[in-house]
């Protein structure tokens, strides 16, 4: 299994629409979630993060987590044309000195004027 | 302005050379982090550094090298030994501690680098 796994892309959706992101993780011990964005020949841009179960909002961004299932998703509601990009999942595994992310390979999302 | 700078934003080498990339930030982040990005595959982590004059490898160190001396910067050494250099090279910083775990990290404009 992989460490970090994005559902199979690309997601297209109208604009105004609702995109669904997810994301599952194999380490249970894994301790903190993020979610980035990335445009195309561009580095990624930290959007959300979150470390408790459950749902967070920023705008129109909420992350969900949801420990015991080992997932996290993301919602983007109001999809808007410039929401198009690359989504990578991030998750950190160990503590400390050994506190390092895993990303997925990304999701690409298209959002349709 | 606060941020994290890379340089050069492009990079071509020759087959047998080595090339270093530059890592700078002005954070004040303790931990810093060098990744590769080719397409398809994710980011892979290749080195990181949570203290100066501390480094760790990562998951693809093989044909890198790097260094800590200052708290701001952490430059990478593609070196010849690294097979498929060409890549997106990215560099990451994180305001954590040792003692932390959250790890949010903020990533430069990277260094897209092509072997001729």
């Amino acid at each position: 299994q992989k460490e970090v796994e994005q559902n199979s892309g690309p997601l297209s959706v109208p604009e105004g629409a609702i995109a669904s992101l997810n994301c599952t993780y194999s380490d249970r011990g894994s301790q903190s979630f993020f979610w980035y964005r990335q445009y195309s020949g561009k580095s990624p841009e930290l959007i959300m993060s979150i470390y408790s179960n459950g749902d967070k909002e920023d705008g129109r961004f909420t992350a969900q987590l949801n420990k015991a299932s080992q997932y996290v998703s993301l919602l983007i509601r109001d999809s808007q044309p410039s929401d198009s990009a690359t989504y990578l999942c991030a998750v950190n595994r160990g503590t400390g000195a050994n506190s390092k992310l895993t990303f997925g390979k990304g999701i690409t999302l298209s959002v349709r004027p | 302005d606060g941020g994290i700078t890379q340089s050069p934003k492009y990079l071509f080498r020759k087959e047998g050379q080595n090339v270093t990339l530059s890592c700078e930030q002005n954070l004040n982040h303790d931990a810093m982090y060098w990744y590769r990005q080719d397409p398809g595959q994710g980011l892979r982590l290749i080195y990181y550094s949570q203290i100066v004059n501390d480094f760790q490898k990562g998951d693809i160190a093989e044909g890198y090298s790097v260094s800590r001396e200052k708290k701001e910067s952490f430059p990478l050494t593609v070196t010849s030994a690294q097979k498929n250099p060409t890549a997106f090279y990215l560099c990451a910083s994180s305001p954590r501690a040792l003692a932390f775990s959250y790890n949010e990290q903020f990533f430069g404009p990277g260094t897209r680098l092509t072997v001729l």
